[in-house]
């Protein structure tokens, strides 16, 4: 089956430069999208097919996806990024979603 | 704006059936290029897709799951709905409800109802 893996955590300090990463197998042949999630809160579209923006959503979110990673990246990162961040695609017609990455700022 | 909501019995027992409905408001579940999912996510854990089901009635359902997954549509009441059958404690989770849309060979989920908590307990 077509799994997405995902670091469980990272940390970054506010103001500097946030990598999340996704890695499937031949993930970069398909779209990629990304959901943020703050507790207690339904998740949000941030990033789809690869690196484009929804209306509403900060230029700091920006996407890229190549081989088999596809990176979210937040520039500036602010206090009210952290949040779970999660990865999906779709292999053939079943939705897959990574495991969830937790964004610390501090 | 389109809004999704979840209604259902939040307590089910074990090998019984889980049903839940979910109601669209602010748009025709039949109009555009739409498909509606199931996405389900257990206490502290991560989302699960669970299927999606299109207007023409037409689904996909994750080959994953254990519990047998049943998704139709009712046009006439603008909503969707879920039934997974055979239930079992590992069936407990939220549940979302969630549109989607296919452009440019992409899917992405776009609006995602609040969420509505299932528990499977006798």
């Amino acid at each position: 089956s077509f799994d997405l893996t995902q670091p469980p955590s990272t940390s970054v300090s506010p103001g500097q430069t946030a990598s999340i990463t996704c890695s499937g197998d031949k993930l970069g042949d398909k779209f990629a999208c990304w959901y943020q999630q703050k507790p207690g809160q339904s998740p949000v579209l941030v990033i789809y097919q690869d690196n484009k923006r929804p209306s509403g959503i900060p230029e700091r979110f920006s996407g890229s996806n190549s081989g088999n990673t596809a990176t979210l990246t937040i520039s500036g990162t602010q206090p009210m990024d952290e949040a779970d961040y999660y990865c999906q695609a779709w292999d053939s017609a079943t939705g897959v979603f990574g495991g969830g990455t937790t964004l610390t700022v501090l | 704006q389109v809004q999704l909501q979840e209604s259902g019995p939040g307590l089910v027992k074990p090998s019984q059936t889980l049903s839940l409905t979910c109601t669209v408001s602010g748009g025709s579940i039949s109009s555009g290029s739409y498909y509606w999912n199931w996405i389900r996510q257990p206490a502290g854990k991560g989302l699960q897709w669970i299927g999606r089901v299109y207007t023409s009635g037409s689904t996909n359902y994750n080959p994953s799951l254990k519990s047998p997954v049943t998704m139709s549509v009712d046009t006439s009441k603008n909503q969707f709905s879920l039934k997974l059958s055979s239930v079992t404690a590992a069936d407990t989770a939220v549940y979302y409800c969630a549109r989607g849309y296919c452009s440019g060979g992409s899917c992405p989920i776009d609006y995602w109802g609040q969420g509505t908590l299932v528990t499977v307990s006798s």
